[in-house]
């Protein structure tokens, strides 16, 4: 596609359930982030991937939290058990390799967790 | 450690005049430095970037930056502000040895007609 695609654009979930996003990024990008935007804050750092590289987990907040890439292309942001600071908007960004490329986003998945 | 500061959380300008949204950053390398606009409701969107070169980037709808090396800032600018531009802007930086981009807590840009 055109741009970052990110699917479902909103969730409501109750507390304890597990919720997936899917992020599919520009075609031909190679690194991907995973992001989140809590209500009037700063983009917090979850994750990265790059090719076929392991990725760097270092801002996942809990182990709740994974990620996964199949085929270096989409990419799934599992919550599981979801309680309700995980409330947020999960931005998904990609870039091309290398180089001094900026991030390209997604519209964002806004999950509410009742 | 990399870090990027944002001192102002919220900017207000007249339609017209000129506008200024701070940004400092902290890296150990060299840095890539990016500024972002969001809308509400929607993702972040690109406005320039500072590699290497001329230290005044230009950018999109009429933004541009000047990165100063000594001050170690990347103050985002625009000679005449509209009403269109109100949103939220956000300063990221990169270490260019590292992968990760590093964002400020965003500044509210608000344009009153």
């Amino acid at each position: 596609g055109a741009g970052v695609s990110q699917s479902p654009s909103n969730k409501v979930t109750e507390k304890g359930k597990d919720v997936e996003l899917r992020c599919d990024p520009i075609s031909g990008h190679t690194a991907l982030y995973w992001y989140r935007q809590s209500l009037g804050q700063g983009l917090e750092f979850l994750i990265y991937f790059q090719g076929n590289s392991a990725p760097d987990k270092s801002g996942l907040p809990s182990d709740r939290f994974s990620a996964e890439r199949t085929g270096g292309s989409v990419s799934t942001l599992t919550i599981q058990r979801t309680q309700q600071e995980d409330s947020a908007v999960y931005l998904c960004a990609s870039r091309s390799a290398g180089g001094s490329g900026e991030l390209f986003f997604g519209e964002g998945s806004r999950l509410t967790v009742l | 450690a990399q870090s990027v500061a944002q001192p102002e959380d919220q900017v207000n300008v007249a339609e017209g005049n000129p506008l200024t949204v701070k940004c400092t950053y902290s890296v150990s390398g060299n840095p890539y430095l990016f500024w972002y606009v969001q809308y509400p409701n929607r993702g972040l969107q690109f406005l320039l970037k500072y590699i290497t070169g001329d230290n005044l980037v230009k950018g999109s709808y009429g933004f541009e930056a000047e990165f100063n090396k000594s001050q170690t800032s990347f103050h985002l600018k625009k000679p005449s502000a509209l009403v269109s531009d109100s949103a939220l802007y956000f300063c990221a930086v990169r270490d260019g040895g590292d992968n990760k981009f590093y964002f400020g807590s965003g500044t509210k840009l608000n344009v009153k007609p």
